[in-house]
């Protein structure tokens, strides 16, 4: 199983929603990332977990609260968010943190915040 | 700071060869990767260079120059489904770690 899933596909929520995006993987990669895209632009890495630890917070505002519950598994959780906050959201995993140059990525989460 | 720089736009027949260049600046680097996007699709990962050189996996290749601070993604035999964004991606180490930081990418159509 090579493959990042990632649920919900779509997801709209207005700005005093919660709501909580997931992703798995089953490869026994060690390594867990979250990324937001812009349309027409590169991925920005938000969050890296490290062994189910979080090693990487790029100043991400509060309102974005990533969860690692085991090693398959990573969430992130959403709550007043903002409209400027709409964007595809990737997650990706590799097989460890150091030399992480081939992360495999999920599908994504286009999310819209009305 | 970090900064990679790679045309926003290229076009090319099929069947013809396309490359597509990456310029970088950064501190503690360790490599250049290369990672493919269709519209609406995940980034796949192409390639890797690590050492000064050209690397081979089918149509594609990519070449580093780490004293040029330089690479390029080389596509052979252009199809149709060639035609997607492609970025590279400086490996680096820092304080906090390995971070993989994407270039803006480059759009490629691929004409008939």
């Amino acid at each position: 199983d090579t493959e990042v899933t990632q649920t919900p596909k779509h997801l709209v929520m207005g700005m005093t929603n919660k709501k909580s995006l997931k992703c798995e993987q089953h490869m026994g990669h060690r390594a867990m990332y979250w990324y937001k895209q812009k349309a027409k632009k590169p991925p920005e890495l938000m969050f890296v977990y490290s062994y189910e630890k979080l090693s990487i917070n790029e100043s991400v505002p509060s309102r974005f609260s990533p969860e690692c519950p085991n090693s398959s598994l990573l969430n992130l959780h959403l709550h007043a968010l903002q409209p400027e906050d709409s964007a595809l959201y990737l997650c990706a995993s590799s097989h460890g943190r150091d030399l992480n140059y081939e992360q495999y990525f999920g599908p994504g989460t286009r999310l819209t915040v009305t | 700071g970090q900064s990679l720089e790679q045309p926003s736009e290229v076009t090319a027949v099929e069947g013809a060869i396309v490359q597509i260049n990456c310029t970088y600046q950064t501190s503690g680097f360790y490599g250049l990767s290369w990672y493919q996007q269709h519209d609406g699709g995940a980034p796949t990962f192409l390639s890797y260079n690590a050492l000064d050189g050209l690397e081979e996996t089918g149509r594609f290749s990519s070449f580093l120059s780490r004293s040029d601070s330089y690479g390029y993604l080389l596509l052979q035999e252009l199809q149709m489904k060639d035609s997607a964004s492609y970025f590279c991606a400086v490996l680096s180490n820092s304080n906090s770690g390995y971070a993989l930081n994407f270039g803006k990418g480059t759009s490629l159509l691929v004409t008939p």
